[in-house]
């Protein structure tokens, strides 16, 4: 299994432009989570989905989007990108069944930089 | 409001030496408890969980504790390695909650 697979790994955008993360994870895991970490803040949840065409926001939902057609895969998607949403992304699924005890498997992160 | 407030903030401590990582949460209903250690420039692993009814885990050089009652968690190394420098990470779950509440992370840096 490769577990949660992000890309881009890291990139570099200009104020105003869009951008897809790419997030995909082979665990059959039903619950998905995207998250942003900036420095000495922790993780902040922007968007999570308990299922294929289900969504909901998180703490810091403003200026993304998501959505999730299959089980497998949940795209975060920044529309009119502004320097605010420089930091680093990280996605994160986890399995049904005891919704709250189960481990969180993340990804490796998807450094954004908005210029 | 769930809040989870993690001390210290950082520590820096010699290879070889022991140290203690807190954390304080207000999660209610109480489900569990984990710690996730998160390597620079990666995602965080989790280390260990602790449900209501555990006092003490251990993974390795690693034990958790747990104090239920007073809602309190630590988290011991033992015979530190410069591997262990990372950032440690305290989550806490509520019962029946999809959403998981994160500390803000100890940053321990060891040296050699």
């Amino acid at each position: 299994n490769a577990g949660v697979t992000q890309t881009p790994k890291f990139r570099i955008l200009k104020i105003g432009q869009s951008m897809t993360l790419q997030c995909a994870q082979d665990m059959n895991h039903n619950y998905m989570y995207w998250y942003r970490q900036d420095p000495g803040m922790g993780l902040k949840l922007i968007y999570y989905s308990v299922g294929a065409g289900i969504t909901d926001k998180g703490e810091v939902p403003n200026g993304y989007n998501v959505s999730r057609s299959t089980t497998e895969d949940f795209p975060l998607r920044l529309e009119l990108a502004a320097p605010s949403q420089t930091s680093v992304y990280f996605c994160a699924s986890r399995a049904y069944g005891g919704a709250d005890t189960g481990e969180l498997f993340f990804g490796e992160g998807s450094r954004l930089t908005v210029l | 409001k769930n809040q989870v407030e993690q001390s210290p903030q950082s520590l820096i401590i010699l290879e070889g030496k022991n140290c203690t990582l807190q954390c304080n949460y207000t999660v209610s209903p109480f489900s569990n408890l984990r710690w996730y250690k998160q390597d620079t420039g990666r995602g965080p692993v989790s280390l260990t969980i602790m449900t209501f009814s555990e006092n003490t885990k251990s993974n390795g050089r690693y034990t958790a504790t747990l104090d239920a009652d007073t809602k309190q968690s630590s988290l011991h190394i033992t015979a530190s390695q410069l591997s262990d420098s990372a950032s440690y990470i305290c989550v806490v779950s509520a019962r029946g909650s999809y959403i998981p509440t994160f500390g803000r992370g100890t940053s321990l840096i060891v040296h050699p």
